[in-house]
């Protein structure tokens, strides 16, 4: 998987937009970039994936720049419960491709 | 989305006995299952992956005599910790891909083993 680069933490006020970086120069024309992340004593958590187009769900946007060597992960209005450890991953879309986390992006949400 | 579980999810043993950690797929079936190791304020750190069927395949400094991993089925792969020692005390979380439809990696809650 190609390396990506994360700020090792990061606050954001309560009911604002969490905006999470990460970098992926290294990216390959086939790989996705995805994001989990991880709940203090819980399992990862599927967030977004996307290729190269702007995607967004009911848990967050994903915004690709053109050149592909970066992304942003928003979290639209950011609770407590988002207090969490956020891993972006790069991988091909292949179903038995195993997921090699870095060190993540821990959000701390503020009241 | 779909649901993978883990049991027990903790569990305390003493040191030179063995564990087992079951990780089940409950809606789908998974040809492929991973499992990781979380140590405190540390990254998941992957174990091995466990395809349904064939012996698993180890990542590199992870014995295998010591992680027995069987995958008999689509819907279930257990880790055994044989002979266990305090050091391995640690959160143990699997995953599993989906045979079809989405591709996304499903995680389990994580298993908490505590060697004393």
């Amino acid at each position: 998987d190609a390396k990506t680069t994360q700020p090792p933490s990061m606050d954001c006020a309560e009911g604002r937009a969490a905006n999470l970086p990460c970098n992926h120069s290294t990216i390959s024309g086939n790989e996705y970039v995805y994001w989990y992340r991880q709940i203090h004593s819980q399992g990862p958590q599927y967030i977004i994936h996307g290729l190269k187009n702007n995607e967004t769900n009911e848990m967050a946007s994903l915004i690709i720049t053109e050149d592909r060597k970066s992304s942003t992960l928003i979290l639209p209005h950011a609770t407590l419960r988002d207090t969490a450890v956020y891993y972006c991953i790069v991988r091909a879309f292949n179903r038995d491709d195993k997921i090699i986390f870095g060190k993540g992006t821990r959000l701390h949400i503020l009241p | 989305g779909a649901v993978v579980s883990q049991h027990p999810s903790r569990v305390i043993c003493k040191s030179g006995t063995s564990v087992k950690i079951e990780c089940r797929s409950l809606d789908f079936q998974a040809t492929t299952m991973f499992w990781y190791r979380q140590f405190p304020k540390q990254s998941l750190m992957l174990m091995a992956t466990s395809n349904e069927g064939s012996k698993a395949t180890y990542e590199q400094g992870v014995e295998k005599d010591k992680f027995l991993i069987n995958h008999a089925s689509l819907t279930l792969s257990t880790l055994t910790v044989t002979s266990a020692h305090p050091e391995d005390s640690s959160f143990y979380i699997c995953s599993a891909t989906s045979l079809a439809g989405v591709r996304e990696q499903y995680f389990g809650p994580g298993t908490r083993l505590t060697v004393t």
